[in-house]
C-alpha cells in the first residue's frame, strides 16, 4: 500500500523566491501534520490540519509560510520570500484519525530545502 | 507542558553488543511516548509506543522500551545491535502535537 509521498523530494531555491511543497496523505487519514527539521535537530511541529481544517498554525515561524488541504487530502506548504534559515528538511505525516487516542503518525520521506 | 529529552546525541557501540538510548519525559499526566528511527535521507519509521497498557513495549527489529513512571523515562534498549541498526533514533511525546528530542545517532562498529 501507499504510505505518505511527498514532492519535490530536493528543492534549491534562491533566496526570495516563493516554493511550494507537497504531502499526499495516506488515503483517508483525518489528520495531517507539518514539521520543520533543522540539520542536527528533531522535527519541529508547524502546523496540523483535521480533514480540511487547519486546527492549528501555531508553529509557523512567520507568515510568509502558509499551508492549506482544501479537500482534505493532499495539503500544500508554502513558503514565500525565502531565507537561508528556511533551509532544512520539510516533513509531512498523517494519522488515520482526529489528535484524540494513541494514534501514531506515519512520516513521508521529506523535502530537502536549500535556500542559497 | 510536555517535552522528551534524549540524553545522548551520539551513541557507538560494537555490533552484537546491548543498545541503550536514553529518553527522559516531561508530561503532566499519563504520557503517550514513541520511539521513531530515521536512515538516511527517509522518513522516520514507528519502532514502538507506550499508550499505558504495558510498561515493558516490545517493537519491531527486536527492539523494546521501558516506561519508568518513578524515573520519568522510557529508554530504547536492543540486546544485540546489528549494523543495520546505525540511523537517527528519535523519542517523542504527543498532545495537542507530538514533540521530539533532538535525536540520537547511533553508530555501529563492526
Amino acid at each position: 500500500g501507499a504510505g505518505v509521498s511527498q514532492s519535490p523530494r530536493y528543492k534549491v531555491a534562491k533566496r526570495g523566491q516563493d516554493v511550494a511543497l507537497r504531502c499526499d496523505p495516506i488515503s483517508g487519514h483525518v489528520s495531517l501534520f507539518w514539521y520543520q527539521q533543522a540539520l542536527g535537530q528533531g522535527p519541529e511541529f508547524l502546523t496540523y490540519f483535521q480533514n480540511e481544517a487547519q486546527l492549528d498554525k501555531s508553529g509557523l515561524p512567520s507568515d510568509r509560510f502558509f499551508a492549506e488541504r482544501p479537500e482534505g487530502s493532499v495539503s500544500t506548504l508554502k513558503i514565500q520570500r525565502t531565507q537561508q534559515e528556511d533551509s532544512a528538511v520539510y516533513l509531512c505525516a498523517s494519522s488515520p484519525k482526529g489528535l484524540a487516542g494513541h494514534n501514531e503518525q506515519f512520516f513521508g520521506p521529506g523535502t530537502r530545502l536549500t535556500v542559497l | 507542558a510536555q517535552s522528551v529529552t534524549q540524553l545522548d546525541s551520539h551513541v557507538s557501540v560494537s555490533e552484537g553488543t546491548p543498545v541503550l538510548l536514553r529518553c527522559n519525559y516531561s508530561s503532566s499526566y499519563s504520557p503517550s511516548l514513541f520511539w521513531y528511527v530515521q536512515h538516511p535521507n527517509k522518513g522516520l519509521q514507528l519502532l514502538l509506543k507506550y499508550t499505558s497498557a504495558a510498561t515493558l513495549v516490545k517493537g519491531i527489529n527486536g527492539f523494546e522500551a521501558e516506561f519508568k513512571k518513578s524515573e520519568t523515562s522510557f529508554h530504547l534498549t536492543k540486546p544485540s545491535a546489528h549494523m543495520s541498526d546505525a540511523a537517527e533514533y528519535f523519542c517523542a511525546t504527543r498532545g495537542n502535537q507530538f514533540y521530539f528530542g533532538t535525536g540520537t545517532s547511533l553508530t555501529v562498529i563492526p
